[in-house]
């Protein structure tokens, strides 16, 4: 039982190159989302899913696509990176939301550099 | 939706001494109420958790406590260690089941 696994660690882009970060849970969790955290500004939510095929925009969504095709993987997509997407980006999973709440399961993040 | 705000930005307590973070939140309809550790470089953890239908919860030194009606909750250490100093987060559940997380507050525990 692995958690919530993402890749890569660490990442350096350039302006308007592609890239996708993976997320891949092995929990059976329901609830997946994207984070980016930021000095000073706490944990911002990018998009996140409540099942497969279900997706839905969070607080900061512009300039990131995601897709859920499978219960347990959950990519996140910079289609033209900027350098206002430096940040760190965490991956959490959940068994479920809503009444019945229950906690996130993080994933070890992505550092990503724009130059 | 829901807005989440979290206090104080940055706490320094000796060790040994007590340590409180205030979090409120906006949405009447939120029900669950997390809360974060993440030390440096590293993910966030939970730590602990309440439901609309507690008032308090404890876990030998951290314990919770939510008020519904002023809409505020609040993480409480007791006894604190080097080993607590970290960025603790707390966190709501708003509509359409999204997690709302307050900015964070830096715990230093001096020795």
């Amino acid at each position: 039982n692995a958690g919530v696994t993402q890749t890569p660690k660490f990442q350096v882009l350039k302006t308007g190159q592609s890239m996708t970060l993976q997320c891949a849970q092995d929990m059976n969790h329901e609830y997946m989302s994207w984070y980016r955290q930021d000095p000073g500004m706490g944990l911002r939510l990018i998009h996140y899913s409540v099942g497969a095929g279900i997706t839905d925009q969070g607080e900061v969504p512009n300039g990131y696509n995601v897709s859920r095709s499978t219960t347990e993987d959950f990519p996140l997509r910079l289609l033209s990176a900027a350098p206002s997407q430096t940040s760190v980006y965490f991956c959490a999973s959940s068994y479920s939301a809503g009444t019945g709440g229950h906690g996130y399961t993080f994933g070890s993040g992505t550092r990503l550099t724009v130059v | 939706g829901e807005n989440v705000e979290q206090h104080p930005s940055t706490l320094s307590v000796q060790e040994g001494d007590s340590a409180v973070i205030k979090c409120t939140y906006s949405d009447s309809a939120s029900n669950y109420f997390p809360w974060y550790k993440q030390e440096l470089g590293k993910r966030p953890q939970l730590i602990i958790d309440i439901r609309s239908n507690v008032g308090e919860k404890k876990d030998q030194r951290i314990a919770v406590t939510l008020n519904k009606t002023a809409k505020h909750f609040s993480l409480h250490i007791t006894e604190t260690q080097p080993e607590d100093s970290a960025v603790y987060f707390c966190a709501a559940i708003g509509n359409f089941n999204k997690f709302y997380f307050g900015s964070g507050t830096k715990l230093n525990v001096k020795p």
